[in-house]
């Protein structure tokens, strides 16, 4: 149980395109969902919170109108990196909660984005 | 705003060793939650063991066992007879939402088990 889905897994675009990530919970229905950033050797940096119906929380540094984020159902959240730059290549993951415990998050697997 | 501290960028062990991974933490709240992840290759973060701050006793997942100082503000995790796929990338995350906030992640352990 409590699995989180994300597609694509990897996308290549070119720069000052736009790029959608989807991001399911497949097998519960998820109170709030995250997105996180990974760049090649660190950790993984919050981006954003999400709630079914309600506008994103985003955190300090982080642009609201380029990484738009869509929460249209407690099973589906979206990222939209918009006009896109070689410094949004990163590794960008979801993770979903409200599951059986509910502090607990559930990742997904996770999309390489490469902006050439 | 907390923060998750680990001080062990690498290590490596033998197989079959224990091994001890650190990480402190720092926080005003009294009630929240601390976890270790591995991430190897694949990327897929993958969950080890969670420890409630209100439970006294250390959480214990097979080979695996914390020692939380709550006093300390300490969270290590202890990985016994260590096996070639526990090399990979080792987490320790904290949240104090209950679910409604996001992990704040340490920078990693970068683990590497020795055949």
């Amino acid at each position: 149980g409590a699995v989180v889905s994300q597609h694509p897994s990897r996308v290549i675009c070119k720069s000052g395109t736009s790029v959608k990530i989807e991001c399911r919970s497949l097998d519960f229905q998820a109170t709030t969902m995250f997105w996180y950033r990974q760049f090649p050797k660190q950790s993984l940096m919050l981006m954003a919170t999400s709630n079914e119906g309600s506008k994103a929380t985003y955190e300090q540094g982080v642009e609201k109108d380029k990484f738009l984020i869509n929460h249209a159902s407690l099973t589906l959240s979206t990222l939209t990196v918009t006009s896109a730059h070689p410094e949004d290549s990163s590794f960008y993951i979801c993770s979903a909660s409200g599951g059986s415990l509910n502090y607990e998050q559930y990742f997904g697997p996770g999309t390489r984005l490469t902006v050439t | 705003a907390q923060t998750v501290t680990q001080s062990q960028p690498e290590m490596s062990v033998q197989e079959a060793e224990t091994v001890t991974l650190s990480c402190t933490y720092d926080t005003s709240e009294n009630n929240y939650y601390l976890f270790w992840y591995k991430q190897p290759p694949s990327r897929q973060m993958i969950l080890v063991i969670r420890q409630e701050a209100y439970k006294q006793q250390n959480a214990t997942e097979n080979r695996f066992s914390v020692n939380f100082q709550k006093a300390a503000k300490s969270f290590s995790l202890k990985i016994s007879d260590s096996q070639l796929g526990d090399t990979a990338m080792y987490f320790c995350a904290f949240t104090s939402g209950g679910g409604a906030d996001g992990l704040t992640f340490g920078k990693g352990t970068h683990l590497i088990i020795q055949p």
